[in-house]
């Protein structure tokens, strides 16, 4: 069975300030993993996934197969970066295939001024 | 390029009745995957569609049915509507790059 974890609900930072979100997971096989954000009004959109190894509007996070985590980081958080964030996971299958994503909780993150 | 839609945006139905949601994907995807979102929890896969066929299906009844059309666009119906079937549905399409990609959602509410 494939579980995604956030163990935090809320997470409120100053502007400025580091910001980690954290993610847990468990899966028997190779994953996937994603980070989606949900920003005021709008509609779930992907920030980053860790095969791309792509940095999105600062935004990083390292697949640690060991500790199984993949937590989201920013060294500096912004007042735009408010909004729903939700780890998740797919089955890593030959080619690729973006299958079934398995979705944790979210967590709110409110950077305040 | 047109994004996903989906509609109605809202829905209020009783319980026993049936409702049918709609989903127009991106241009150029070929696969459509619908998700449950109950209040307070992240999306829950309900299944995908890949041209045209069921392609995975997550731990939801029967009465949880889909389609998908031959221009891609598909369809989630649910019968016998029970309480605890309120929630916002997502439907998300994908193509080559295999990325999904989220409508808006209907929010469905069950009396």
């Amino acid at each position: 069975a494939q579980r995604v974890t956030q163990p935090e609900k809320l997470l409120s930072v100053f502007k400025g300030a580091p910001v980690e979100l954290k993610c847990n997971y468990s899966y028997s096989g190779s994953p996937e993993l994603f980070w989606y954000v949900q920003y005021s009004r709008q509609r779930l959109q992907l920030l980053l996934r860790h095969i791309s190894r792509e940095s999105i509007k600062g935004f990083t996070a390292d697949l640690n197969k060991g500790e199984t985590s993949f937590h989201l980081k920013k060294p500096f958080a912004q007042e735009e970066d408010s909004a729903m964030y939700y780890c998740a996971l797919s089955p890593l299958r030959s080619g690729g295939s973006n299958y079934k994503l398995t979705f944790g909780k979210g967590t709110l993150l409110t950077v305040n001024p | 390029e047109t994004g996903v839609t989906q509609s109605p945006t809202h829905l209020i139905k009783t319980r026993g009745q049936q409702v049918t949601l709609r989903c127009s994907s991106q241009s150029g995807h070929n696969t459509v995957s619908w998700y449950q979102q109950a209040l307070g929890q992240g999306p829950q896969f309900i299944f995908q569609y890949y041209r045209e066929e069921e392609n995975g299906r997550g731990n939801f009844p029967p009465r949880f049915s889909g389609l998908q059309f031959p221009n891609y666009s598909s369809e989630l119906n649910v019968n016998a509507l029970e309480l605890d079937d309120s929630a916002l549905y997502l439907c998300a399409s994908s193509g080559q790059q295999e990325t999904q990609y989220f409508g808006p959602g209907t929010r469905l509410l069950v009396l």
